[in-house]
């Protein structure tokens, strides 16, 4: 079945940068975008970014700019999030998603993986 | 923070009908479509409505979208405790490049 299957929780110090990894599996994982979405404790949705797992092709949030890089290694499915300079505020849950569309007008999520926590502290 | 403004919460009783509004611009929901996700306690989100009123196979058709102008809504008839969840609007943003989300509705089944 359809699955993206994501990398474990994480602790990080303030400072430092996280990478979290997200393995498609069940369909051709460069016929889809995949976004990243984040969620604090108790808090709203957030968008971070998408990438185009076929050309590499990326773009991010304003907010994530200079500090977020999305990649790819498609001899292994798999997508990455690479967040650098975490301070206390980037502490949520990290979901990747699948993008169901080419056109970004009518574009919306209908694959997500389970979320992997990253925690920021001291 | 969101750009698209949803009702914080949301009530009814098992079998009534419930509906939430999603509020944006003409940068957003006024030239892009929208879909809809659940967020059940503890779980991912899950897509609940596509390109303003289309339901992925599975979604049962208590559920229902509609868009008109710079607004959209989902509407849950025949109300049932599992639907206890919160809700979330998203659409892409022309302006902003980027996809934005609704600030979230929580539905309690009273």
């Amino acid at each position: 079945q359809v699955q993206l299957v994501q990398s474990g929780a994480e602790v990080k110090n303030p400072g430092a940068s996280v990478k979290v990894s997200c393995k498609a599996s069940g369909y051709t994982f460069t016929r889809y975008d995949v976004n990243w979405v984040r969620q604090a404790t108790g808090q709203g949705l957030e968008w971070m970014g998408w990438m185009n797992p076929n050309s590499g092709n990326f773009g991010y949030a304003q907010k994530f700019q200079g500090r977020v890089t999305l990649t790819r290694d498609t001899s292994t499915n798999t997508a990455y999030m690479d967040l650098s300079s975490l301070r206390s505020e980037d502490t949520a849950v990290y979901y990747c998603t699948r993008v169901a569309t080419g056109n970004i007008h009518y574009s919306y999520m209908d694959v997500w993986g389970k979320g992997t926590t990253v925690t920021v502290s001291s | 923070q969101s750009v698209l403004t949803q009702p914080p919460s949301a009530s009814g009783t098992p079998g009534q009908r419930v509906s939430i509004s999603c509020s944006g611009s003409i940068s957003n929901i006024g030239s892009n479509a929208v879909s809809w996700y659940q967020q059940l306690p503890g779980t991912a989100p899950k897509l609940l409505i596509y390109a303003n009123d289309q339901r992925p196979s599975g979604v049962p058709d208590r559920f229902s979208g509609s868009k008109s102008g710079t607004s959209a809504s989902l509407a849950i008839s025949g109300l049932q405790s599992e639907d206890e969840a919160d809700y979330y609007c998203a659409a892409w943003d022309d302006s902003l490049n980027a996809y934005v989300f609704g600030t979230g509705t929580k539905v309690t089944v009273l």
